[in-house]
């Protein structure tokens, strides 16, 4: 089946430690998101990459990493200087960079502990 | 800056119902808009994509309608159903100069559908 994979499901972070949540897609998209969403406040944009080895910065982009050396993979890093991370985590993508429908995975859930 | 507003925050109605959910953007100059719908805990499932050039799009149950000049979108839905239960979110896509599009999202409207 075509679609997005995000893992893990949940995720839990010491103090001071960096953690890798993984997406892979397997919809041949060029263009990968990641989006943070908390209570209240919608989904805002962390990174995004409209192609292999080029990401940008989003809205909140403090203390996350990404890299893109696969078309198929987007990995975001967070990173300990990322003071609140506790948040729900959502991958998407998108065939072109404009007027194409964008597809979600399921979602990481990190708490911070 | 693009903003997105969704109103309701939060509908009950009686299943069989026919119900409006509502989304505003301040900046006219988007690509599209998409309605996405989360279950709890879950990711978003796309409903609707309506292009700018577009001013509806039907799928089912559901009408979504885009007035770019005026900002609004709505999103009709038919003969509720409790399965319909869920949080509608609203986004829209706009360009950027240099760095490509981006998608940029209301907070939401949490449906609850009574049997």
């Amino acid at each position: 089946d075509g679609g997005i994979t995000q893992s893990p499901k949940y995720l839990f972070r010491k103090e001071g430690q960096n953690v890798t949540l993984s997406c892979e897609q397997n919809l041949n998209h060029d263009a990968m998101y990641w989006y943070r969403q908390d209570p209240g406040q919608g989904l805002r944009l962390i990174y995004y990459s409209q192609i292999v080895n080029d990401f940008q910065k989003g809205d909140i982009a403090e203390g996350y990493s990404v890299s893109r050396e696969k078309k198929e993979s987007f990995p975001l890093t967070v990173t300990s200087a990322q003071k609140n991370p506790t948040a729900f985590y959502l991958c998407a993508s998108s065939i072109i960079w404009m007027n194409t429908e964008a597809f979600f995975g399921q979602g990481t859930r990190l708490t911070v502990v | 800056k693009q903003e997105v507003t969704q109103i309701p925050a939060a509908l009950s109605v009686p299943e069989g119902e026919n119900l409006v959910l509502n989304c505003s953007f301040t900046d006219s100059a988007i690509y599209n808009l998409q309605w996405f719908r989360q279950d709890p805990g879950k990711g978003l499932t796309s409903l609707l994509l309506i292009q700018s050039s577009q001013r509806e799009q039907t799928s089912g149950r559901l009408n979504a309608s885009l007035d770019k000049s005026s900002g609004r979108s709505t999103l009709y839905i038919a003969a509720s159903q409790p399965g319909d239960s869920a949080t509608y979110l609203c986004a829209v896509s706009r360009g950027e100069e240099t760095s490509g599009s981006r998608l940029t999202f209301g907070e939401g409207t949490q449906l609850t559908v009574n049997p």
